[in-house]
């Protein structure tokens, strides 16, 4: 079955100190995985993605993350935050359905809190 | 520029009213969403279509209703039989229906309020 957990609901960091949001995922075949940013009152913008490709994936605004399969884990990452990061955030996982259709599972938010 | 545009951004309804969301798109994708966000919570299918005139029941298609009658329009209904409507609705779309590396692009959403 195809699941995705966020570790954290909320995470409270310092401007300039690293920033790591946790997401966690099971699922039957060969995923693909993205990071999604919503803030307040607004949809949601594309991060990140991997797609089995390289599993460090580079994002804008100076996110990555890095797919670890025997983990099942695709944290979110970045060395110094800023006041816009804060935002909530989305882990997706995202298969093929052999039986046809798709599924694209959206964890439930990670809120980010930047301190001044 | 390209992108996906809904309208109202805020709209109320009254109890026993039928009201509809627009969603159009001007970046030729096959495939549109529907998907309702409560607070603290992910994102959840309400319906989705893969080409004109054709559309799937997503999650919680209940009191929920879709048309597709044209490539970049895929309005959702919200009837009165959907007895908790108040949420953000978010439209999306991809090209084509979202699988493995299929990136989903996203509206800046709608927020219903019952009254």
């Amino acid at each position: 079955a195809q699941s995705v957990t966020q570790l954290d609901s909320h995470v409270s960091v310092s401007e300039g100190t690293p920033v790591l949001l946790r997401c966690n995922y099971s699922s039957s075949y060969s995923p693909s995985l993205f990071w999604y940013v919503q803030h307040p009152n607004k949809g949601l913008q594309l991060l990140l993605k991997y797609t089995s490709a390289a599993t460090l994936v580079k994002g804008i605004n100076g996110f990555e993350a890095e797919f670890k399969k025997s983990e099942t884990s695709f944290h979110l990452t970045k060395p110094s935050a800023h006041m816009s990061d804060a935002a909530e955030y989305f882990c997706v996982v995202s298969e093929n359905g052999y039986t046809g259709g798709f599924k694209t599972i959206f964890g439930a938010g990670t809120r980010l809190f930047v301190k001044a | 520029d390209g992108g996906i545009t809904q309208s109202p951004k805020y709209l109320f309804r009254k109890e026993g009213q039928n009201v509809t969301l627009s969603c159009e798109q001007n970046l030729n994708h096959d495939a549109m969403y529907w998907y309702r966000q409560d607070p603290g919570q992910g994102l959840r299918l309400i319906y989705y279509s893969q080409i004109v005139n054709d559309f799937q029941k997503g999650d919680i298609a209940e009191g929920y209703s879709v048309s597709r009658e044209k490539k970049e329009s895929f309005p959702l209904t919200v009837t009165s039989a959907q007895k908790n409507p108040t949420a953000f609705y978010l439209c999306a779309s991809s090209e084509p229906l979202a699988g493995t590396g299929n990136t989903i692009y996203f509206g800046e959403g709608s927020w219903l309020t019952v009254v």
